[in-house]
């Protein structure tokens, strides 16, 4: 059972354009959900989190929104770098559940320059 | 500087053998946690420690054990590796807490089963 589901798989942005990566849950009991940003040959990295009490969070060129009716989350990258390419992953958590995170499927993000 | 490393970072095994991929962190993590990573998967848990002596299975465990003796190491081992687990596969850890403590994670070990 996938309880997070990620979409699309892969995107190619133009440089200077906004990459959007889109989830949904089904688990109305998460109330954590982070992102994690992966460059090749190396583990995932914490990039930016959202708790569901608010909407949006944004952090320097990269917004989370969130709609909790919706049961949905996206991660925004304004003015796309080559250096954003990499793949992100969305994930979410019960933060009673002490640490156990369930992530995504992954997107495979390039930027063309 | 904390680190959380992992060895080997590459394997090459046959199909029945058994095979350990070991983690090593020196956060002084409480939580310890093994992953695979498949195309089209994401990232999956196999087992997660929560402290020394602790160990519990995750969604994706069978053919894999761990154990922790210590704080700072989760072995992972696959007691007859079968092609099935020709995977990347990271190691991550956390402190003590809710799941908003943040994980980090290894830089992975490659794993091919013939």
């Amino acid at each position: 059972q996938q309880q997070v589901k990620q979409s699309p798989q892969s995107l190619i942005v133009q440089k200077g354009g906004i990459s959007i990566i889109n989830c949904a849950y089904e688990n109305t009991a998460f109330d954590y959900f982070p992102w994690y940003q992966q460059f090749p040959g190396k583990g995932p990295a914490l990039l930016i989190a959202i708790r569901p009490d608010v909407s949006e969070k944004k952090e320097g060129r990269f917004t989370i929104s969130f709609n909790k009716s919706a049961k949905q989350f996206s991660l925004h990258i304004m003015d796309s770098q080559p250096g954003d390419s990499a793949t992100y992953f969305c994930a979410a958590s019960i933060d009673s559940s002490a640490s156990k995170i369930i992530f995504g499927s992954g997107t495979r993000l390039s930027i063309r320059p | 500087d904390a680190e959380i490393t992992q060895s080997p970072r590459h394997k090459i095994t046959e199909t029945g053998r058994q095979v350990t991929l070991a983690c090593h962190q020196t956060w002084n993590h409480n939580n310890m946690f093994w992953y695979r990573q498949d195309l089209g998967h994401g990232l999956r848990l196999i087992h997660y420690s929560y402290g020394v002596q602790d160990t519990n299975k995750g969604e994706v465990s069978d053919g894999y054990s761990v154990s922790r003796s210590n704080t700072e190491d989760l072995p992972l081992t696959l007691e007859s590796a079968a092609s099935s687990q020709t995977s990347v596969y990271f190691c991550a850890s956390s402190a003590s807490g809710g799941s908003t403590d943040t994980q980090y994670f290894g830089p992975g070990t490659r794993l091919t089963v013939l």
